[in-house]
């Protein structure tokens, strides 16, 4: 399968500062991402769909002023948590949608613990 | 709405046991994807099942998909504490052309030993 990195790891920020997490395909072209953000014991919730070279759709009740997504590459995907609140603390992944002749899976980052203070 | 239901959502058992977890709706899948995520990780993809009635396994793991492709459950046999995990069903969303994923719940797993 595709490999999937995610940096930071784990960030820890002071409430109203803006925050970058990158999201990284390393052997694979991927022109969907997907951003989701994950509450402990819970499941995966979807953010918003990063398609390169175009604005990203977010899903219902996630802002995108907030939450601002960059697909600037075949490889890179950015989300900027800005003006951060204590709210925001969650762990956030990435996938990337890869194709094989068959059928389409998702792979994912290992995630970013985001916690504000 | 397509929904996916997973039971139990919490499981806790001994190193040796079997257990079954479920994953049901009451809408038709194209696919459908088990996921098993450790504490601090992103989730990894363990198997797809596509064919009604099918069944695949993988050491330990068997995975099998519904006739009508309306649910799935993954069964474990002499579960070990490696085991431990959240273990997500997931499915293709039929609803336009974006790929998203429906996703369950998710059943917490503990094995003890």
């Amino acid at each position: 399968g595709a490999v999937v990195s995610q940096h930071p790891s784990r960030v820890i920020c002071k409430s109203g500062t803006s925050v970058k997490i990158e999201c990284r395909s390393l052997d694979f072209q991927a022109t969907t991402m997907f951003w989701y953000r994950q509450f402990p014991k819970q499941s995966l919730m979807l953010m918003a769909t990063s398609n390169e070279g175009s604005k990203a759709t977010y899903e219902q009740g996630v802002e995108k002023d907030k939450f601002l997504i960059n697909h600037a590459s075949l490889t890179l995907s950015t989300l900027t948590v800005t003006s951060a609140h204590p709210e925001d603390s969650s762990f956030y992944i990435c996938s990337i949608l890869a194709r094989d002749w068959r059928e389409e899976t998702q792979y994912f980052g290992p995630g970013t613990r985001l916690l504000v203070l | 709405t397509q929904l996916l239901e997973q039971s139990p959502q919490f499981l806790s058992i001994q190193e040796g046991e079997n257990l079954t977890v479920y994953c049901n709706s009451s809408s038709v899948f194209s696919s459908l994807q088990w996921y098993r995520q450790e504490p601090g990780e992103g989730p990894v993809l363990l198997v797809t099942v596509v064919t009604g009635g099918e069944v695949k396994k993988l050491k330990r793991l068997t995975f099998q998909f519904g006739d009508a492709r309306k649910d799935s459950s993954l069964h474990i046999t002499a579960a070990q504490p490696g085991d431990t995990g959240l273990y997500l069903c997931a499915g293709p969303n039929n609803a336009g052309n974006n790929r998203k994923l429906i996703w369950g719940l998710g059943t917490s797993l503990a094995v003890n030993p």
